[in-house]
């Protein structure tokens, strides 16, 4: 079974810039979460889809941010412009929907560098 | 709010030798709790969890954690460690029963293996 995918794996451009990340999750899972990960820090929340609806998008920055998730399969997170503190990995993660449990699957990050 | 509190930023320690993670979580309800492990440039990857039952739970790669409700902790042991468990280990909480809840991680324990 193939894991959650992302692309690019590393991006590297200049501030005021646009810049979109791409995540396909794991086949079959309806929840998809995109975190952000300062260095040296956990990775926090950003938004939460469930198929294709964001349930929580309270931690996203709507002002440059904006994410879709079209048909209730891939992802693309977008941010513009790009600001100097945007630097950081963004994760994307996918899980089944269920009460049971809550075990998200992660991608390998895409890795931003604003300079 | 929940949060997530892991007191040790760096872990040196020699291989073989046993090795004892820690982190102490608050929430005024209660939580479902992880431990992850993050190798560089990879997304995090599940080590173990616990959901409910025994306080004892065992993952992969020969890691355990014990759930202690009274001091709200959720330490991560492992006996003998080996060179490859040099990574950093992040541990998590989500809301219980709540379906898929956003995770909300620590900051993080830098695990360095001295040969």
């Amino acid at each position: 079974e193939a894991g959650v995918v992302q692309s690019p794996r590393y991006k590297i451009i200049e501030k005021k810039q646009p810049v979109a990340f791409w995540c396909n999750p794991i086949s079959g899972h309806n929840t998809l979460y995109w975190y952000r990960q300062n260095l040296g820090q956990g990775p926090e929340l950003l938004i939460r889809y469930e198929n294709e609806e964001a349930v929580d998008d309270s931690q996203l920055p709507k002002d440059r941010f904006s994410a879709e998730r079209l048909k209730g399969v891939d992802s693309t997170l977008k941010i513009q412009p790009a600001e100097l503190g945007d630097s950081a990995v963004y994760l994307c993660a996918s899980s089944l929907n269920r009460l049971e449990t809550n075990e998200q699957y992660f991608g390998p990050g895409t890795r931003l560098t604003v300079t | 709010a929940q949060s997530v509190t892991q007191l040790d930023s760096q872990v040196p320690v020699f291989e073989e030798a046993p090795v004892e993670l820690r982190c102490n979580y608050s929430s005024s309800v209660s939580v479902y709790l992880f431990w992850y492990v993050q190798y560089p440039n990879q997304g995090l990857q599940l080590l173990l969890k616990y959901l409910s039952g025994s306080t004892l739970v065992k993952g992969i790669n020969g890691f355990e954690a014990e759930f202690n409700k009274s001091q709200t902790s959720f330490h991560l042991r492992k006996p003998s460690v080996h060179i490859s468990d040099t990574a950093e280990y992040f541990c998590a909480v989500s809301l219980l029963g709540f379906g898929n809840e956003k995770l909300t991680f620590g900051t993080g324990t830098r695990l360095t293996i001295i040969p």
